[in-house]
């Protein structure tokens, strides 16, 4: 049964910080990671889309990786600003299931 | 916006009411969703459908109820919920449910039962 887990759970920085954020997953036979972001009380929005053939996506500021063979992918945002700071989710669609697993997300707050 | 869209967007209902929540997509998807985040916990998925087909039902209690007339509108019908049920629901749209596929959400219904 995939499992996924993000770490930290929470993050607070000063603004122009990079920073990374973890998701880890435990079945590597998947279709695709995405990554999310979810403001309170909001619903979720796209940052990046990762297919399984792929190492890593770019939008502006962001890059996400993708380590398969290891259950890895991270999410790296450069010079962060306060409009940063949401939760940032990522999903995992399992071969065979066609099916998003979540994790529970890191609540990241960016410091003016 | 994501171009999907949810009504209402808050709703407190008695366990005894019957409700429905709405979902609309512009996007010209063929394939929709309701999921389900209590808090604390990640996001679950209930329901997908495609090109108005149910597809998937992740073992969900009767109480809810979906319905797709139409590959841009899904509902969930809801009657004699628990307290327990109170959470964000939040319906997704992708182009088709196979797997390289980006699934773009709306905003969420924020549901209190009392």
């Amino acid at each position: 049964k995939q499992e996924v887990t993000q770490i930290p759970a929470a993050l607070s920085v000063p603004e122009g910080e990079n920073l990374v954020l973890n998701c880890s997953f435990t079945d590597s036979a998947i279709y695709n990671l995405q990554w999310f972001r979810q403001d309170p009380g909001k619903g979720l929005t796209s940052l990046l889309l990762i297919q399984s053939s792929q190492r890593e996506q770019t939008s502006g500021r962001l890059n996400a990786s993708l380590d398969k063979s290891s259950g890895r992918s991270t999410l790296y945002i450069a010079a962060s600003q306060p409009g940063d700071s949401a939760t940032y989710l990522c999903a995992v669609m399992t071969s065979g299931t066609y099916k998003y697993i979540f994790g529970t997300g890191t609540r990241l707050k960016v410091l003016a | 916006e994501t171009g999907v869209t949810q009504t209402p967007r808050h709703l407190v209902m008695g366990m005894t009411n019957k409700k429905s929540l709405k979902c609309e997509q512009h996007l010209g998807h063929n394939a929709m969703y309701w999921y389900k985040q209590s808090a604390k916990k990640p996001l679950e998925l209930m329901f997908v459908y495609s090109l108005e087909e149910r597809v998937e039902n992740n073992s969900v209690p009767s109480r809810f109820s979906p319905e797709c007339p139409n590959s841009s509108h899904l509902f969930l019908h809801l009657h004699t919920l628990q307290p327990e049920d109170s959470a964000l629901y939040l319906c997704a749209s992708s182009q088709d449910r196979w797997r390289e596929n980006e699934q773009f959400f709306g905003p969420g219904t924020r549901l209190t039962v009392l």
